[in-house]
């Protein structure tokens, strides 16, 4: 099962903004929406963006998602210490009939 | 909302095991349940989806012919039967609730999860 493509890490100064991208293709990102996940070490994963760009009730506006083409974006702004987790995204894969995550990019606050 | 699997445990390469996910807080039969792993340090992997009434079922490639995956609308529960296990399968199992009743929409809320563990 062919996983979405995201950077391996990222990382800023607390206030700084921090993009994470994620590659996919037309049968994935390029026809359906985008899930982000974010997740602490030993936790579950817990959803932070819907619908490419929709924030679930309690997930601060410092979080955002964009989509374009084949590829997704979240953005972290106002980067605080408590950010610091490994994030993935996540999507419906038409050619492959099931959901498809990446690899996971692990955000570390300096 | 509530979300807890159980069934994990330490099996045999070639064994099998039937994991359980009990929900709670939530009409289960409005919705599509997947089942999500992590192997160590590894990062997430999709392995099935179980639409509302069961007629839609899909199976990642690596547990196709390995894995059925069923539900219990009237006892809340999701299940998920693994057989011909190989330490490759060795992972933590989350299920996870979907938005929409056929499967293909966003995990809303996950479980805890369970350990499964394989050895050779």
């Amino acid at each position: 099962q062919s996983a979405l493509t995201q950077p391996p890490s990222a990382s800023g100064t607390p206030g700084q903004r921090v993009t994470i991208s994620c590659s996919g293709t037309s049968a994935n990102i390029g026809d359906n929406s985008v899930d982000w996940y974010l997740q602490l070490p030993g936790t579950a994963p817990r959803l932070l963006i819907y619908s490419t760009n929709r924030r679930p009730s309690g997930v601060p506006d410092r979080f955002s998602g964009s989509k374009s083409g084949t590829s997704a974006s979240l953005a972290i702004s106002g980067l605080r210490s408590e950010d610091e987790a490994e994030y993935y995204c996540a999507t419906w894969d038409d050619s492959l009939g099931g959901h498809v995550f990446g690899t996971a990019t692990k955000v570390t606050v300096l | 909302v509530q979300l807890v699997e159980s069934g994990g445990g330490l099996v045999q390469s070639g064994r099998s095991l039937r994991l359980s996910c009990t929900a709670s807080g939530f009409i289960l039969a409005d919705y599509a349940l997947h089942w999500v792993r992590q192997a160590p340090g590894k990062g997430l992997e999709w392995v099935s989806t179980i639409s509302w009434n069961s007629d839609f079922i899909a199976y990642a490639d690596f547990v196709r012919g390995r894995v059925t995956s069923s539900r219990d609308n009237a006892k809340n529960s999701l299940y998920l039967e693994l057989n011909s296990l190989r330490p490759e399968d060795t992972a933590f199992y989350y299920c996870a609730k979907g938005t929409d009743n056929y499967g293909i929409g966003t995990l809303d809320y996950w479980g805890p999860g369970t350990q499964v563990t394989v050895s050779s």
